[in-house]
């Protein structure tokens, strides 16, 4: 498709589960970032990738939490044993290598845990 | 359709002036605004944020302005300084979801 794409848009789980969201990026875009958006917060930054390799994980709140990309396109954000803190709009963008780029957001996954 | 729009793909200000960021929404309901600015090669940051129950909120030389009647927000800078210079993105807070905007790029000139 034309724009970034995630899946599902809307999860809703309970606490202690695992969760898996998916981010599809626009094609031929080299970067893609992770942020989640907590309610009344700004963007928090969770994770960079360039490619397949992930130089920036200093966002990742815990180690319950872990993201890989694959063949320089699909990624996949985890969560394990979620947590009621862990509600919010996981967002993810992607951007071409370089500058002068613009950067790109998918609308989001929105996560409740009950 | 969009539902966030700011119109202006790129906005020059000269240093000392004043920078005017305009966004527009399309749904009444929307209830609560951000902006943020973005760096080349960078993540968007928070800027300053408004909800609907207000039409007016300060942090520094940041101001917004909500107009819900026109469903128009904008964001005020001033005086504008270099550091200013970056892409703006208006986005909705709506229902856990966020909409944003296509962004505005500043460039303060000296």
């Amino acid at each position: 498709g034309a724009g970034v794409s995630q899946s599902p848009s809307n999860k809703v789980t309970e606490k202690g589960k695992d969760v898996e969201l998916r981010c599809d990026p626009i094609s031929g875009h080299t970067a893609l970032y992770w942020y989640r958006q907590s309610l009344g917060q700004g963007l928090e930054f969770l994770i960079y990738f360039q490619g397949n390799s992930a130089p920036d994980k200093s966002g990742l709140p815990s180690d319950r939490f872990s993201a890989e990309r694959t063949g320089g396109s699909v990624s996949t954000l985890t969560i394990q044993r979620t947590q009621q803190e862990d509600s919010a709009v996981y967002l993810c963008a992607s951007s071409l290598q370089g500058p002068n780029y613009g950067y790109t957001f998918g609308s989001g996954t929105r996560l409740t845990v009950v | 359709d969009q539902q966030v729009k700011q119109n202006s793909p790129s906005l020059s200000v000269q240093e000392g002036r004043i920078s005017i960021l305009n966004c527009d929404y399309t749904n009444s309901m929307f209830d609560y605004f951000l902006w943020y600015k973005k760096y080349p090669a960078e993540g968007p940051t928070f800027l300053i944020s408004i909800s609907s129950i207000k039409d007016k909120n300060e942090d520094g030389r940041f101001t917004v302005f909500l107009n819900k009647s026109a469903k128009h927000l904008s964001l005020h800078i001033v005086p504008s300084q270099p550091g200013d210079s970056a892409v703006y993105f208006c986005a909705v807070y709506s229902n856990y979801q966020l909409i944003w905007g296509a962004g505005t790029k500043l460039i303060i000139k000296p």
